[in-house]
């Protein structure tokens, strides 16, 4: 198993740009999160999903969106990039169903916003 | 609501000395407990999780903590410390099926 697979690993962007982040888990968890981690902080939640066709806000959801219409992939959408969102993202999946109930976490994604 | 307070930012220890990471919970319901580290550019990576059994957990690479309910806290420790754990450490507090929610991290630097 590739476990949980995220891209790009690092991005720049300019003020207002959009992009998508991916993130992609081959363990068939219905759960998946996304997070951002700033400087000297813990992590945020952004998003979270429970299952295909089903997602949540989280702490700090705006200016972010997501889509989840396969239990694989759970992309995260930024639409007009400002330097607010410059952070490190993690994606995470995790099966409350399994006695272990571990969330496991992608290698993340640098993002710059300039 | 849930919370978790690592008390301490920064840790230094000295290589061969014991660790201790503290961290205090607030939950209205029995939680489930974590600590995760970050090695530096990496991803987090599960240490070891408390989820209603034994008091007294058993992690990765040494590392041990105890949940103690009558002090809402779950302390990291290891007997002695290794040049490889230097890392970000992470408390981590959910219940049931609620998302996991964070404290700020403690940094632990190791001193050869």
């Amino acid at each position: 198993n590739a476990g949980v697979t995220q891209t790009p690993k690092f991005r720049i962007l300019k003020i207002g740009q959009s992009m998508t982040l991916q993130c992609a888990q081959d363990m068939n968890h219905n759960y998946m999160y996304w997070y951002r981690q700033d400087p000297g902080m813990g992590l945020k939640l952004i998003y979270y999903s429970v299952g295909a066709g089903i997602t949540d806000k989280g702490e700090v959801p705006n200016g972010y969106n997501v889509s989840r219409s396969t239990t694989e992939d759970f992309p995260l959408r930024l639409e007009l990039a400002a330097p607010s969102q410059t952070s490190v993202y993690f994606c995470a999946s995790r099966n409350p169903d399994s006695f272990v109930d571990t969330q496991y976490f992608g290698p993340g994604t640098r993002l710059t916003v300039l | 609501a849930q919370s978790v307070t690592q008390l301490d930012s920064h840790v230094s220890v000295s290589e061969g000395t014991p660790v201790l990471l503290r961290c205090n919970y607030s939950s209205s319901y029995s939680p489930s407990l974590f600590w995760y580290v970050q090695h530096p550019n990496k991803g987090l990576q599960l240490l070891l999780k408390y989820t209603s059994a034994a008091t007294l957990v058993k992690g990765i690479n040494g590392f041990e903590a105890e949940f103690k309910k009558s002090e809402t806290s779950f302390h990291l420790t290891k007997p002695s410390a290794h040049m490889s754990d230097a890392a970000e450490y992470f408390c981590v507090v959910s219940f049931q099926n609620t998302p996991l929610v964070f404290g700020k991290g403690t940094r632990l630097s190791v001193i050869a």
